[in-house]
């Protein structure tokens, strides 16, 4: 499968634990975006990532919430001290450019907080 | 900051039929781009539009935009129950930004 994926498809954490979401992008994709869709609203903008840069972290919460691509390996999404309001649907996109070109999403992380 | 409405929030249509949904912004488009999800799944890039007046199409799928209005359309023609899904549509929030503003989407359901 040559897409963006996505790990792990579902994950449940208890309020007060760390939740790490992976995303690999598509092969040949450097530039990778985290989207966050809450119930009932629409997808809004977290951050923008090439490989071991943050290029823009402005929708990002300031605290708890952090972003990481590695020279190798997936880029995580690691929420801490998780919160019920961290509940949330949340999707990687990659693409080749950071700009004018389709970003293209992996099947999302649902994130549930006991 | 930039918004994106989409209309009909849902639509409900007997197979066969064409429809029509519409996603306009509050301020200058840049890009517009469509996305198909399914109920529990990702995005699926459909098209991209990026000057005005483009138009395009994938199978039975059309887009237009409008820059003028600020508009952009999406037509299925003789839809099919495999059409069903919420579309959504994205747009740059100004010329080259990576930063994708999101209508709320668009639930189609076809009846077959």
């Amino acid at each position: 499968n040559a897409g963006v994926m996505q790990n792990p498809r579902h994950l449940v954490r208890r309020r007060g634990q760390e939740a790490r979401l992976r995303c690999s992008p598509m092969k040949g994709h450097s530039h990778v975006y985290w989207y966050r869709q809450l119930p009932e609203e629409g997808l809004k903008f977290m951050v923008y990532l090439q490989k071991e840069n943050i290029i823009d972290e402005s929708g990002m919460p300031k605290e708890r919430f952090s972003a990481e691509f590695p020279k190798e390996g997936p880029s995580i999404l690691r929420i801490q001290q998780v919160v019920r309001g961290d509940s949330a649907a949340y999707f990687c996109a990659s693409s080749t450019t950071g700009q004018s070109q389709p970003q293209h999403f992996g099947d999302g992380t649902r994130l549930s907080i006991l | 900051s930039q918004e994106l409405e989409q209309s009909p929030q849902s639509l409900i249509v007997q197979e066969g039929k064409n429809l029509t949904i519409n996603c306009t912004s509050s301020k200058t488009l840049y890009g517009l781009y469509w996305y198909k999800q399914k109920y529990g799944e990702g995005l699926i890039f459909l098209m991209m539009l990026q000057k005005g007046g483009e138009e395009k199409s994938h199978e039975k799928i059309t887009a237009k935009l409008d820059e003028k209005k600020q508009q952009s359309s999406l037509h299925i023609t003789a839809s099919q129950p495999s059409h069903a899904g919420i579309y959504l549509c994205g747009a740059e929030g100004s010329s080259g930004t990576y930063k994708y503003i999101f209508g709320t989407g668009t639930r189609l359901k076809v009846l077959a």
